[in-house]
This record gives structure tokens, sequence and C-alpha cells, in this order.
């Protein structure tokens, strides 16, 4: 499947847990972006990342989220301290390029975080 | 005032019909916009994108934008029931240089027999 790869698909944490999200974009992506969708909602940006650099976090909570896209690995948002409030879907989406207008974002599964 | 801005819905269109899904957003400078549909659970799925004024068509499906109007439309011709699922639309801002997408709420078509 060489498509966007998230994992795990659902997830269950306590309060106070912390919660990693991984995703691995497409073959030939560099960028990635993750959005959070609640229910009867749309995707909200959180974060774009290429290798080792954050683009653009101003989509994310200022406490308790982070994210990362390293050199080999898979990129990663992370969650500390988790509440009811963070249970939502979590996708991420990854472009060929991150600049022009030729590069549609495709989406993984997404992971569905819940928070009990 | 909402960036991107889509009806709720539900949209309720008989089968074989068309269906006609609009969106407005807020920034003039926005250059790139498209069309994502999603089922219920699922991720979403690139249907279309358009980036010049006018028309863009797919098969069944035909884009249209204004940006004089700071509108976008998605139609479906001979809807199926298939078709039953979220219409998402995005708008690339451009700021930066980056495509980063805002998203509309979504319109829940509905697609009967």
């Amino acid at each position: 499947n060489a498509g966007v790869m998230q994992n795990p698909r659902h997830l269950v944490r306590r309060r106070g847990q912390e919660a990693r999200l991984r995703c691995s974009p497409m073959k030939g992506h560099s960028h990635v972006y993750w959005y959070r969708q609640l229910p009867e909602e749309g995707l909200k940006f959180m974060v774009y990342l290429q290798k080792e650099n954050i683009i653009d976090e101003s989509g994310m909570p200022k406490e308790r989220f982070s994210a990362e896209f390293p050199k080999e690995g898979p990129s990663i948002l992370r969650i500390q301290q988790v509440v009811r409030g963070d249970s939502a879907a979590y996708f991420c989406a990854s472009s060929q390029t991150g600049t022009g207008n030729n590069s549609p974002l495709h989406f993984g599964n997404g992971t569905r975080l819940t928070v009990t | 005032q909402k960036e991107v801005e889509q009806n709720s819905g539900p949209l309720s269109v008989p089968e074989g019909a068309i269906a006609s899904l609009n969106c407005t957003y807020s920034d003039r400078g926005s250059q790139s916009f498209f069309w994502y549909r999603q089922y219920s659970g699922k991720s979403p799925e690139l249907i279309m994108f358009i980036y010049s004024n006018g028309d863009k068509e797919d098969g069944r499906f035909t884009a249209q934008l204004n940006k004089a109007s700071q509108y976008v439309s998605l139609l479906i011709r001979d809807s199926q029931p298939s078709d039953s699922a979220t219409y998402l639309c995005a708008v690339g801002r451009g700021a930066g240089g980056y495509n980063k997408l805002i998203f509309g709420a979504g319109t829940r078509l509905a697609v009967h027999p």
C-alpha cells in the first residue's frame, strides 16, 4: 500500500496518559500535515512539517501537543496528559511538494483517539 | 465569519438527478480549491481540484470557481446512492508558499433511490 499510513487506527487512553500517533507519508512525499476532526465537524489544521522542520504549527494547542518529523521514520503527533476533549479523529495528510498549486493533500485513514 | 462556509445539509436528491454543492470562502488571496468526499468513519478522499475561474469537468463531476464572488461549487450529474457522503470544500491559502488547506464543515448529501 503506497498510501499515507497511520497507526494505530484506534487508540484508547485514560485521562492524564500520553497519546502517540504515527504517520508515514506516501512514497515520494516529504510534506506532512496533521488535522483534527471532531464529530460532525470539519477538519481543523494543526501543523505542517517537512523533514526535521516544523513549518507552521499555528493550529496546535500551545500546551500538551507536539509534533515531529524526523529524518528517519514516521511523523509523530504527541499529546501529553490527555483530557476528554482530546477525543477526536486525527488525520495525517501528505503532499509531494509544499509549494504551488500542484500538490493536493492525500489523507491517511486516521487515528481515532478516545479518552476515558 | 467562518473562513470556508458550506451548508451542512442534508441535501437530499433522487437517484439520477444533479446534486449541487456550494462553498464560499473569505480570503481573497486563496489560490487553490479542492473538493473531498468523506464517507462516515472514513478518511477524506480527493475528488477534484480547481485553480482557475470557470468550470472543470471530470466524469460525472464538475467544479466551478468564481473568484470575484469567492464562490466554488461541485455538481454531481446522474447522482447515485453510492454518492451519499459528506462533501468537504477546502481552500488553499498559499500563504508562505505552501498548500495549507482550510476546510469547511462539509455538506451531507443523501441520494435516495
